[in-house]
């Protein structure tokens, strides 16, 4: 059921640097792109999102790029943080059906 | 403002036995999603629910089924339990269905381990 793709399954940062995560997708009529934020005990939490008309977004630390005729979005999370450290996940969706990616297990050391 | 609430938080049952999961939405929201996430992965789509009705379905069996209540709160239902269902399942709540995933706010899910 899974079609979107999430790299990489773990990533270390240290404190202060930038961590990127790639998903890439394969159903063109996806119109929604969001990016969740998942602790360990509690459900995903909407971080940011896109809608494919725009290349890119930035929200603080967080930014999207999306790039349609790729079929790829990433998300940039700038100066990273300790308290960054989570389960990132994407996806992507069209009407009531939403697809996620695999997950991305980040870690920032201090 | 109350988020979403599922309940129970954990549950443990025996291979075949049958379990009903409850969700009550956000304050104001009127449709329920339920998801399920397998340790180690994404959450994957089950079905929708609004106005009581079941308006789009995942890739799951019909094992699984649910049910929408007038006051917006939903049940998803698991019969014939296979250890495979051993998973979190996740209600997200949104206002309105044919959203795309606009506004959907999870709950903390149930953590079903099935024996």
């Amino acid at each position: 059921q899974q079609q979107v793709k999430q790299s990489p399954q773990s990533l270390i940062v240290q404190k202060g640097g930038i961590s990127i995560i790639n998903c890439a997708y394969e159903n063109t009529a996806f119109d929604y792109f969001p990016w969740y934020q998942q602790f360990p005990g509690k459900g995903p939490a909407l971080l940011i999102a896109i809608r494919p008309d725009v290349s890119e977004k930035k929200e603080g630390r967080f930014t999207i790029s999306f790039n349609k005729s790729a079929k790829q979005f990433s998300l940039h999370i700038m100066d990273s943080q300790p308290g960054d450290s989570a389960t990132y996940f994407c996806a992507a969706s069209m009407s009531n059906d939403m697809r996620f990616g695999a997950g991305t297990r980040l870690t920032v050391k201090p | 403002d109350a988020g979403v609430t599922q309940s129970p938080t954990h549950l443990i049952k025996t291979r075949g036995q049958q379990v009903t999961l409850r969700c009550s939405p956000k304050s104001g929201h009127d449709t329920v999603s339920w998801y399920q996430q397998a340790l180690g992965q994404g959450p994957q789509f089950i079905f929708q629910y609004y106005e009581e009705e079941e308006r789009q379905r995942g890739n799951f069996p019909d094992r699984f089924s649910g049910h929408q209540f007038p006051n917006y709160s939903s049940e998803l239902n698991v019969n014939a339990l296979l250890l495979g269902d051993s998973a979190l399942y996740l209600c997200a709540s949104s206002l309105g269905s044919g959203t795309g995933g606009t506004g959907y706010t999870f709950g903390s899910g149930t953590r079903l381990t099935v024996v």
